[in-house]
């Protein structure tokens, strides 16, 4: 099935400084997905990325998807206390499996104020 | 809130104990996934719903492992015989696809299982 990496594990900055999380995958993507997750909560729907080199943007989030439809990025503009979470990346497993999706390990966000 | 609701919240069993949970999706949504989470992972696909069929299981999911949709609204996830390695958070999360729509999921606050 579909398998995507997610780097950093971890990412602690300061208030005011920028965040970035990658999602990598061997195979091309049909499309894929970021969702947040608070401390303590359950993942929420940010995005959706589906053409080659799409770039999105959500006030200070920037979200692109690379030209060979194998890599994704989401990029904070000065962290915000509020930015604190997890950051998954999620897509389907594609072929005849097109409805089971499958997560990235997810970027745990930490910014010190 | 997302209108995706999950009943327990918590529960708490002994090993071999049977337990069921209930997931009521977005009254509208044709498709209710249900995934299970351990701290510091992503959620891990265990099953999913189009309407009352049970369109794919996972192979990581043993035969202790049942689903249920059958009317194609709420849907049960019953855990028999329960081990401590089945501790974990268990999130649904239902979606409207079709007619061009993207699979947006939006899920529930989870039921939270401790098997001691």
């Amino acid at each position: 099935g579909q398998q995507v990496m997610q780097i950093p594990q971890y990412q602690h900055v300061q208030e005011g400084e920028d965040f970035t999380t990658y999602c990598n995958s061997s195979t091309t993507l049909s499309n894929i997905q970021w969702y947040k997750q608070r401390p303590g909560g359950h993942p929420v729907f940010l995005i959706q990325l589906v053409k080659s080199g799409e770039v999105k943007k959500q006030k200070r989030l920037t979200f692109q998807f690379g030209e060979a439809k194998k890599n994704s990025s989401l990029h904070i503009t000065a962290t915000q206390t509020t930015d604190v979470g997890t950051y998954f990346c999620e897509t389907n497993a594609g072929g005849t499996s097109y409805g089971k999706l499958t997560f990235g390990q997810g970027t745990i966000l930490t910014v010190h104020p | 809130d997302t209108g995706v609701s999950q009943n327990p919240r918590h529960k708490i069993t002994k090993r071999g104990q049977n337990v069921t949970f209930r997931c009521d999706p977005i009254s509208e949504h044709n498709r209710l996934y249900w995934y299970r989470q351990t701290l510091g992972q992503g959620p891990e696909f265990l099953t999913y719903f189009q309407n009352e069929a049970q369109l794919e299981k996972s192979r990581l999911l043993s035969d202790r492992f049942s689903a249920e949709r059958p009317k194609g609204s709420f849907s049960t996830l019953e855990i028999q015989r329960t081990e401590q390695g089945d501790s974990a958070m268990y999130l649904c999360a239902s979606s409207l696809v079709g007619q061009g729509r993207y699979n947006e999921q939006f899920f529930g606050p989870g039921t939270r299982l401790t098997v001691l």
